[in-house]
């Protein structure tokens, strides 16, 4: 079954630490991967993406992911935390089929100590 | 440029209650879908449309329909509202490079 897991619903960094966020998947085709933010009562922002090509992706916000086949996953990174990246994160995978759906993680959660 | 706009931002029903959501893009995107958010559990795909005239079920229909009768139009309706529906609904429509572009949400509570 095609599924995205993110193993920790709730992450707290302090502020100027680094961050990295995981996200496994199982998906039985080369897939679009992708991880998108959220900010209390708002919609997801597109933080980045991979189709194909260099594994190691850049986004917005200085926020990078890695796409490691070997290991099903798409870890999100983040070299130092801002106090305004506190926000739930989620992670997605899709096919590049004619339908375009996405799967989504269950979501985390990180808050930012000052 | 609004993008994907939902309509209404908030809502309260009681139960046995029917209600329609309406998403608008003017991205002239092809394909639109509309997700459920739960604690806990992400977003899961109620339904979705690759063009105008179609829909599809997505991973959790049951209870809801949907119609798409204008390219720019994805509207969400329950016929009968069950306190099981209480969530924040999202429209999203799909960008040329694969992404998704998402509404602000819809606040719904059956009681």
């Amino acid at each position: 079954a095609q599924s995205v897991t993110q193993p920790d619903i709730h992450i707290t960094v302090s502020e100027g630490a680094s961050l990295e966020l995981r996200c496994n998947y199982s998906y039985g085709a080369t897939p679009y991967l992708f991880w998108y933010v959220q900010s209390p009562g708002q919609g997801l922002q597109l933080l980045l993406k991979y189709f194909s090509g260099d594994t190691l992706v850049q986004g917005i916000k200085g926020f990078e992911a890695e796409f490691k086949r070997s290991q099903s996953s798409f870890n999100l990174r983040k070299p130092s935390v801002h106090w305004s990246d506190a926000a739930e994160y989620f992670c997605a995978v899709g096919a590049p089929s004619n339908t375009g759906k996405l799967i989504f993680g269950q979501g985390t959660t990180l808050q930012v100590k000052p | 440029n609004a993008g994907v706009t939902q309509t209404p931002k908030f809502r309260v029903l009681k139960t046995g209650q029917s209600m329609t959501l309406l998403c608008a893009q003017d991205m002239n995107h092809e394909y639109m879908y509309w997700y459920r958010q739960d604690p806990g559990m992400g977003l899961r795909l109620i339904h979705y449309s690759v063009g105008e005239g179609t829909t599809a079920k997505g991973e959790v229909p049951d209870g809801y329909n949907v119609s798409r009768l204008k390219k720019q139009n994805f509207l969400l309706g329950l016929e009968s509202a069950a306190p099981s529906q209480t969530s924040v609904y999202f429209c999203a429509s799909r960008g040329d490079t694969g992404e998704l572009f998402f509404g602000e949400g819809s606040r719904l509570t059956v009681l």
